[in-house]
C-alpha cells in the first residue's frame, strides 16, 4: 500500500479554519484519498474521500494537488467537537478491500 | 439511522479463554471489516469479508478466526487469549456502489466497539 505522512498533532482555535495535510507522493492512479477521523472513546468516522478532484461535503472540503502527491482536509470552521485524529488513508476500494489506518493527526481545538 | 451494532461492549476474559465477537452490519451492507486497537495505537486491519467470503485479510494472529453468516452478521472469534490481546475490537461495514469504473465501498461505517480486557 503507498504510504501516507501527516504532522503528528495540530492545534486550532475554536471557529477558526483548520488545514490538515496529507502527503503521499507514492499514490498510484487507482488509489482514492479517503479522511476519517476517531473522537475520543468512539470508532472512526467516514469524513470525506476524492480523486483527482477538490471534494466539498457537509462536513469537510478535500483539496487535492494536481500531481495529486498530496492532499489537504479542510475544516471551515473549527468546533470543539471536531478533536479528533484524522486519518488519511489511500485506498483503490475495491468491493472488500482494507481500509489501512497509519499515523493520524492529532487536531486539538482551543476555545 | 441504523447504525453498526457490536456486542458485547465490554467482555473480560482470562489468559487462555476463548472469546466471541459479534458484529451486525447496516440493513443491505455486504462488507464487513474488523479491527483491533490497542491503548494509544491507530486501529489495524484484521480482516474483512464480501458476500460472505473473505475478502481480504490483514495482520489477523492464527489465533483468531471470523465469519460472515447468510444474515451478513459477523463473529470474530478469539482463542488461547494472551494479554496482549487486550484492546478495543471495531467492526465497520459499508455498502457498494459503481463508482470510477468498478464497484467500490466508498464509505465505511463504524460500530462503537467491543473492549476487551484479558487478565
Amino acid at each position: 500500500d503507498a504510504k501516507t505522512t501527516q504532522p503528528n498533532s495540530m492545534e486550532s482555535n475554536e471557529e477558526e479554519p483548520v488545514h490538515l495535510p496529507c502527503n503521499h507522493s507514492t499514490i498510484s492512479g487507482t488509489d482514492y484519498i479517503h479522511w476519517y477521523r476517531q473522537l475520543p472513546s468512539q470508532g472512526p468516522e467516514y469524513v470525506i474521500h476524492g480523486l483527482t478532484s477538490n471534494v466539498n461535503n457537509r462536513m469537510a472540503s478535500l483539496a487535492i494537488a494536481e500531481d495529486r502527491k498530496s492532499s489537504t482536509l479542510i475544516l471551515h470552521r473549527a468546533t470543539l467537537r471536531d478533536a479528533a485524529v484524522y486519518y488519511c488513508i489511500l485506498s483503490p476500494l475495491y468491493t472488500g478491500y482494507a481500509l489501512n489506518f497509519g499515523k493520524g493527526t492529532s487536531l486539538l481545538v482551543t476555545p | 439511522a441504523a447504525g453498526v451494532i457490536q456486542s458485547p461492549r465490554h467482555l473480560i476474559k482470562e489468559k487462555r479463554e476463548t472469546a466471541t465477537l459479534k458484529c451486525y452490519p447496516i440493513p443491505r451492507h455486504d462488507t464487513v471489516y474488523w479491527y483491533q486497537q490497542g491503548p494509544g495505537q491507530d486501529p489495524q486491519f484484521l480482516i474483512s469479508f464480501y458476500e460472505k467470503m473473505q475478502s481480504d485479510k490483514g495482520s489477523i494472529p492464527d489465533r483468531f478466526s471470523a465469519q460472515q453468516f447468510s444474515d451478513y452478521h459477523s463473529e470474530l472469534n478469539m482463542s488461547s487469549l494472551e494479554l496482549g490481546d487486550s484492546a478495543l475490537y471495531f467492526c465497520a461495514s459499508s455498502p457498494q456502489e459503481y463508482t470510477g469504473g468498478a464497484f467500490r465501498n466508498t464509505e465505511a461505517f463504524f460500530g462503537q466497539g467491543t473492549r476487551l480486557t484479558v487478565v
